[in-house]
């Protein structure tokens, strides 16, 4: 069974500029969250996705980041316009249940 | 390619016991160690990041300790309590600011 994946691995941008991130869940799973970790500093809860509904996003930082997951399946966190703060680990993980989230190995974005 | 391992994949124990949750990794060029704890339809919560260069980190009943040589950390936990009740992510980051590789989990029922 393939586990959760995220595109790209690594994403080098300028300030102003605009970045999409993807995550692939693993098959059937219908929670989905977004994390990201900034300058080494610990991991943060961004949102949560129940198939394609926003079930919290009370960790999103400002109105310039995005999250969608149409159809319930892939979701993409779009950043619009990016600050040098952005920089940091995105992570995505996928569940079943309220248990056991699966996490991907994250997108590395840099922001210039 | 790095692999983490957390034994056991459950445990359940009565209020009050000292316990050790187990981590371990093959490839020992580590840049750091983190300790997660997870709980039920809730984002993560980062407990203690323990530097290469380190061989403990402590937080009130928690102590995780680093034997990068052998390839293993511990999360010891004092006096359990049921709110200690979670599964327990260990996750190791091999270069600066960049991706985590996970260990599967530890569920850690603490029975009143």
């Amino acid at each position: 069974e393939a586990g959760v994946t995220q595109f790209p691995s690594h994403s080098v941008i300028e300030k102003g500029q605009t970045v999409t991130l993807r995550c692939d869940p693993i098959s059937g799973h219908d929670n989905l969250y977004w994390y990201r970790r900034v300058m080494g500093k610990e991991i943060k809860f961004l949102l949560h996705f129940v198939k394609e509904s926003k079930q919290d996003e009370s960790g999103m930082p400002n109105n310039r980041f995005l999250a969608e997951r149409t159809g319930g399946t892939y979701s993409t966190l779009k950043v619009q316009p990016a600050e040098l703060e952005d920089s940091g680990v995105y992570f995505c993980a996928s569940s079943v249940s309220s248990y056991e989230q699966y996490f991907g190995p994250g997108t590395r974005l840099t922001v210039t | 390619k790095q692999e983490v391992t957390q034994i056991p994949a459950a445990l359940s124990v009565p209020e009050g016991e000292n316990l050790v949750l187990n981590c371990s990794f093959t490839d020992s060029a580590i840049y750091n160690l983190q300790w997660f704890r997870q709980d039920p339809g809730k984002g993560l919560t980062s407990l203690l990041l323990i530097q290469s260069s380190q061989r403990e980190q402590t937080s009130g009943r928690l102590n995780a300790s680093l034997d990068k040589s052998s390839g293993r950390s511990t999360l010891y936990i004092a006096a359990s309590q049921p709110g200690d009740s979670a599964t327990y992510l260990c996750a190791v980051e091999m270069d600066s600011n960049y991706q985590l590789i996970w260990g599967a989990g530890t569920k850690l029922i603490i029975k009143p």
